[in-house]
């Protein structure tokens, strides 16, 4: 049981350039969420995804956009990566009637 | 605004001893509460939680309460020990957005030997 797998583990990226960032849950949950992380600022929200076809979001969306392909993908992309979103990405799955959540390894992203 | 007031940033005890960290929210509507452990260069992992109709939780060395009037909640870990250092997050979700969570920016502890 993998849990929530994230790819990659790193990346570097080049100011403009564009990725995604990928997350998978094999537990069934029905929503799954976005977070980037930054010394002394905890973990702040990006989007999130309440359910399959479902996307809404988060405190820090701007610079964003997800897909929430099916129901154990979803996706973050960077359009036009800048150095203000060099962070650790994490993505998480829970159930939808709530309870907390089970996070990925993480994906440490620097913008160069 | 939704949000969740963490304190202290950072907290120092000897093994042994106690460690208290505090949490304030601002929606009274909020009715789940989880704690998170992230040790270094690890994922967040849910240590405990607690739900608005109960005023304290216990696992072992570590508990949470919860003063709903006053809209704050804490953890505390007794007999502390070197393995308990790592950065404690708490987290608090809010009404209107489904299994929303809004985290704290999170307390590092250190125990030391």
């Amino acid at each position: 049981n993998a849990g929530v797998t994230q790819t990659p583990k790193f990346q570097v990226l080049k100011t403009g350039q564009s990725m995604t960032l990928q997350c998978a849950q094999d537990m069934n949950h029905n929503s799954m969420y976005w977070y980037r992380q930054d010394p002394g600022m905890g973990l702040r929200l990006i989007y999130y995804s309440a359910s399959e076809g479902t996307t809404d979001k988060g405190e820090v969306p701007n610079g964003y956009n997800v897909s929430r392909l099916n129901k154990r993908e979803f996706s973050l992309r960077l359009e036009s990566a800048a150095p203000s979103q060099t962070s650790v990405y994490f993505c998480a799955s829970s159930e939808s009637g709530g309870g907390g959540y089970t996070f990925g390894s993480g994906t440490r992203l620097t913008v160069v | 605004g939704e949000n969740v007031e963490q304190h202290p940033s950072t907290l120092s005890v000897q093994e042994g001893d106690s460690a208290v960290i505090k949490c304030t929210y601002s929606d009274s509507a909020s009715n789940y509460f989880p704690w998170y452990k992230q040790e270094l260069g690890k994922r967040p992992q849910l240590i405990i939680d607690i739900r608005s109709n109960v005023g304290e939780k216990k696992d072992q060395r570590i508990a949470v309460t919860l003063n709903k009037t006053a809209k704050h909640f804490s953890l505390h870990i007794t007999e502390t020990q070197p393995e308990d250092s790592a950065v404690y997050f708490c987290a608090a979700r809010f009404s209107g957005g489904y299994n929303k969570l809004i985290f704290g920016a999170g307390t590092r502890l250190a125990v030391h030997p």
